[in-house]
């Protein structure tokens, strides 16, 4: 079983809609958890933190629930330069050990 | 200036041949990452280096051998490459191995093994 599951996709939204993606994680020990954002052909570059309260970061929101073991995040107000794969990372206790999803994609169209 | 950079972007070998994929930062960051990005676009680390110290050593084939000759560099070098091998390689660097600290990623090298 994977450490972290996501719905590969893709999403395929019109500009100015609203889309939620979850994660799930198996470990119940992992201690921090983020969202990346992958354009194609690129490196992943950190999108934000998820911390235990909920978070928002202008029209993004991530939220956890650790008690389902999942993590969403909410794109408000899509923009086309939102397109990308966006993948869900865990850390496991020590030594620093991420592990990715395997991304889920989003396509916002005009 | 680039944060992380790797050389080559784009490696193209035959299979049998030993091949090495160079990473340097210069964030002056304390912890190196090697990842494997296959073609399912699965991210996978496969190494960690904290002030040239292996921390982190995946499953992986010994034929793959890190090497960080300071904490600026970490290099990969693959021996007797497979075709199996043919991913997309990633390095990464992050502050300390705490575990809520950005990692900030290379450009990535192609790998294609024919």
């Amino acid at each position: 079983r994977k450490e972290v599951e996501q719905d590969p996709g893709p999403f395929n939204v019109p500009e100015g809609a609203t889309v939620a993606f979850n994660c799930t994680y198996s470990n119940s020990a992992s201690q921090s958890f983020f969202w990346y954002r992958q354009d194609c052909r690129k490196e992943p570059k950190l999108l934000m933190s998820v911390y235990s309260s909920g978070n928002e970061d202008g029209r993004f929101t991530a939220q956890l629930n650790r008690a389902s073991q999942y993590i969403s995040l909410l794109i408000r107000d899509s923009k086309l330069s939102d397109s990308a794969t966006y993948l869900c990372v865990v850390n496991i206790g020590n030594f620093n050990k991420f592990y990715f999803g395997s991304g889920t994609k989003l396509n916002v169209k005009p | 200036d680039t944060a992380v950079s790797q050389t080559p972007k784009y490696l193209v070998t035959q299979m049998g041949n030993d091949k090495s994929i160079k990473c340097e930062q210069n964030l002056g960051h304390d912890t190196m990452y090697w990842y494997k990005q296959d073609s399912k676009k699965f991210l996978k680390i496969m190494f960690s280096y904290n002030n040239k110290e292996l921390i982190i050593n995946e499953t992986v084939p010994n034929r793959f051998s890190p090497k960080s000759p300071d904490k600026a560099h970490l290099n990969l070098h693959i021996n007797s490459l497979e075709l199996g091998d043919s991913a997309v390689y990633f390095c990464a660097s992050s502050q300390d191995p705490s575990s809520s600290d950005t990692q900030y990623f290379g450009p990535g090298t192609r790998l294609t093994v024919l």
